[in-house]
């Protein structure tokens, strides 16, 4: 069974400051998503990478993937208080989605 | 165009008491699947519906789960009995085709067992 891990699960940072999420996949995955979810909201889809070396960015979040290592991070760069979320990864293989634990960011001022 | 919706939000039974759970897909979409978030872990798959045909529900965690799709339009995922353990949140999500790139997931329901 592919397995993730992400890291760290709770997240405080100040506004401005930059960080990364982490997320570790056990086996070949045939994609990997990031989501953000806001308390009673649906999963919203960010990132889809599918590729190794793959970048992409959408304001101040960025996401990369690293296949040989089976990595993918999400870098956060100059927090905004409108970031505050629970993020998830999740690697898809064949037509399951296996998903991080969730990271839960709140951004101080 | 609507998302994926589920009902109810929030949902507070007593341990042996039934509760079903449902699921509106994007119109259109044939797949539709069923996941649960376990306070403190991650997602986990339960079961997968290509129309009205469940695909694959590995991820039923016992006998007292029964998902059904009549239709291949709204699902519904009742428990019955409920256990203390069954409570954390069940997403549903639905997507065109199983291999594509973007599947559409509700706001879940915070099942909740006393």
């Amino acid at each position: 069974e592919l397995k993730v891990e992400q890291n760290p699960l709770f997240l405080s940072m100040q506004e401005g400051k930059n960080y990364t999420i982490y997320c570790n996949y056990s086996t070949t995955s045939d994609r990997l998503y990031w989501y953000r979810q806001d308390p009673g909201k649906s999963l919203e889809s960010l990132f889809v990478l599918l590729s190794n070396g793959a970048v992409k960015q959408e304001g101040r979040l960025m996401a990369s993937l690293d296949t040989k290592a089976r990595l993918s991070t999400l870098h956060i760069t100059a927090a905004v208080h409108d970031l505050s979320a629970t993020y998830f990864c999740a690697a898809f293989r064949w037509v399951q989605f296996y998903f991080g634990t969730g990271t839960s960011l709140t951004v101080i001022p | 165009e609507a998302g994926v919706t589920q009902f109810p939000s929030h949902s507070v039974i007593e341990k042996g008491q039934t509760v079903t759970l449902r699921c509106d897909p994007i119109s259109g979409h044939d797949n539709l699947y069923w996941y649960r978030r376990v306070m403190g872990k991650e997602i986990k798959f339960l079961l997968h519906f290509v129309k009205e045909s469940k695909q694959d529900e590995s991820g039923m965690p016992n006998n007292r789960f029964l998902a059904e799709r009549t239709g291949g339009t709204y699902s519904t995922l009742k428990v019955q009995p409920a256990e203390l353990e069954d409570s954390g949140v069940y997403f549903c999500a639905s997507s065109q085709d199983s291999l594509n790139t973007e599947a559409f997931f509700g706001q879940g329901t915070r099942l909740t067992v006393v």
